[in-house]
């Protein structure tokens, strides 16, 4: 079976450029959630939804950050504008029954 | 809030010595404990874990026994190989959804 997909891997972009990280749950899975691993402050959870729906974004960052999950098998991550101190790496995790979350191998994003 | 202590590392071993990384946790209620690998330029990928007081997860030749009396989940192995060389987070979620997770601790293994 494929495991949480992510889309690019690695990203490079300007101060001021909008960015947008995909991400692909493993099927049947209806919860999704974004986190972003830094340095600084570890991994911290932006956002989750269940069954397409946002349940809990009191993580994100700040107006700029923004996510959506049209359906059950694509859910979009978006910084506009971005800016140097959202470099980081973003990992897309998904869960079915039970407790455990599934990560996929991340997008790294360096905003020049 | 809940939280997750991990010991500091880097932690440096030999190949074959033992291994134990300290976790530490406080949450309200009975929450479930993991401990992801993530290994360099990877995702997290779970390793172990155990939702009840004295349960043991294992997995790999590692284990860690939920202590609900010391609220630990320490994790263990007898013989440490060079592969294992990466960073292991220690993680909690009270409902199954916001996992909290320790600072990372790295661990390297020389030959």
């Amino acid at each position: 079976d494929a495991g949480v997909i992510q889309s690019p891997r690695h990203e490079v972009t300007e101060m001021g450029q909008e960015v947008t990280l995909r991400c692909k749950p493993i099927s049947g899975h209806d919860y999704l959630f974004w986190y972003r691993q830094t340095m600084m402050r570890g991994l911290e959870l932006l956002i989750y939804f269940n069954n397409n729906v946002p349940i809990d974004d009191s993580g994100m960052p700040e107006d700029r950050f923004s996510a959506k999950m049209p359906n059950a098998s694509f859910s979009t991550l978006k910084i506009q504008p971005s800016e140097p101190r959202d470099s980081a790496v973003y990992f897309c995790a998904s869960r079915g029954r039970g407790d455990t979350q599934y990560f996929g191998p991340g997008t790294r994003l360096t905003v020049l | 809030g809940d939280s997750v202590t991990q010991m500091e590392g880097p932690v440096t071993l030999s190949e074959e010595a033992c291994l134990t990384i300290n976790c530490t946790y406080t949450a309200t209620g009975y929450p479930s404990l993991f401990w992801y690998v993530q290994y360099p330029g990877e995702g997290l990928q779970l390793l172990l874990k155990a939702t009840k007081a004295d349960d043991k997860g294992s997995n790999k030749g590692f284990e860690a026994t939920y202590r609900k009396e010391t609220t630990s989940f320490h994790l263990e192995k007898g013989s440490v190989q060079v592969s294992d060389s990466a960073v292991y987070f220690c993680a909690l979620t009270a409902y199954g959804n916001k996992l909290v997770f320790g600072a990372g601790t790295i661990l390297r293994v020389k030959s």
